[in-house]
């Protein structure tokens, strides 16, 4: 079965970096988009970040571009999200998700990241 | 400001049938299909409905999705209190090339 398992998160201060990885298992990894999608304590659901198959293309919502990179490596069947400048808005469960393009169709079961001030 | 807009609360007994509205515009529901999620207290977003009116394996069909125009609609109908979630719309935007949600629905079984 599809199964996704983020780790990474943690505590940090305003200003640092973390990396989220969310490895896959189940499906052929190399043929599906992936997404960052993040929740903050309380709050509801908001997308951060797509990749494309082979890496080809990627997006940011605008509240962390130019901060947030996101990369896959299909040989280790791995999703990353490289977090840089963080700030304490970015304090957030952050979920990876299988795209198939028409639907966020498998959850991790999420990495919290908090930021301190 | 979510970008879909759904109510932040609804609430029904047991057995009742409840609807949860999600409103968004031509960028994304007037173009692409729409998607629900049920989350449980302390759990991941699971995928209850997707291109409009499908529903996954395992999901019961109690739960069933409509879609017209620009606006979109889950119903449950024989309301469980294991209902008892936030439920949140998505859809993909073409001119912000994101996915977007709506902000979600505590629905509460009395």
């Amino acid at each position: 079965q599809v199964q996704l398992v983020e780790s990474g998160g943690g505590l940090v201060k305003a200003g640092g970096s973390l990396r989220l990885s969310c490895v896959a298992s189940g499906f052929t990894f190399s043929d599906y988009y992936m997404s960052w999608i993040r929740q903050a304590p309380g709050k509801g659901l908001e997308w951060v970040s797509y990749i494309s198959t082979s890496s080809s293309s990627t997006n940011y919502a605008d509240s962390v571009k130019g901060r947030f990179t996101i990369s896959r490596d299909d040989a280790k069947n791995s999703l990353y999200l490289q977090m840089n400048s963080l700030r304490a808005e970015d304090t957030a469960v952050y979920y990876c998700a299988r795209d198939s393009g028409q639907q966020l169709g498998n959850w991790g079961q999420g990495t919290l990241v908090t930021v301190s001030s | 400001q979510s970008v879909l807009t759904q109510p932040p609360s609804a609430s029904g007994t047991p057995g009742q049938r409840v609807t949860i509205s999600c409103s968004g515009s031509s960028s994304n529901i007037g173009t692409n299909t729409v998607n629900w999620y049920q989350q449980l207290p302390g759990t991941a977003p699971k995928l209850l409905i997707y291109s409009n009116n499908q529903r996954p394996s395992g999901v019961p069909d109690r739960f069933s999705g409509s879609k017209s125009g620009t606006s979109a609609s889950l119903a449950i109908s024989g309301l469980q209190s294991e209902d008892e979630a936030d439920y949140y719309c998505a859809a993909w935007d073409d001119s912000l090339t994101a996915w977007v949600f709506g902000g979600g629905t505590k629905l509460t079984v009395l």
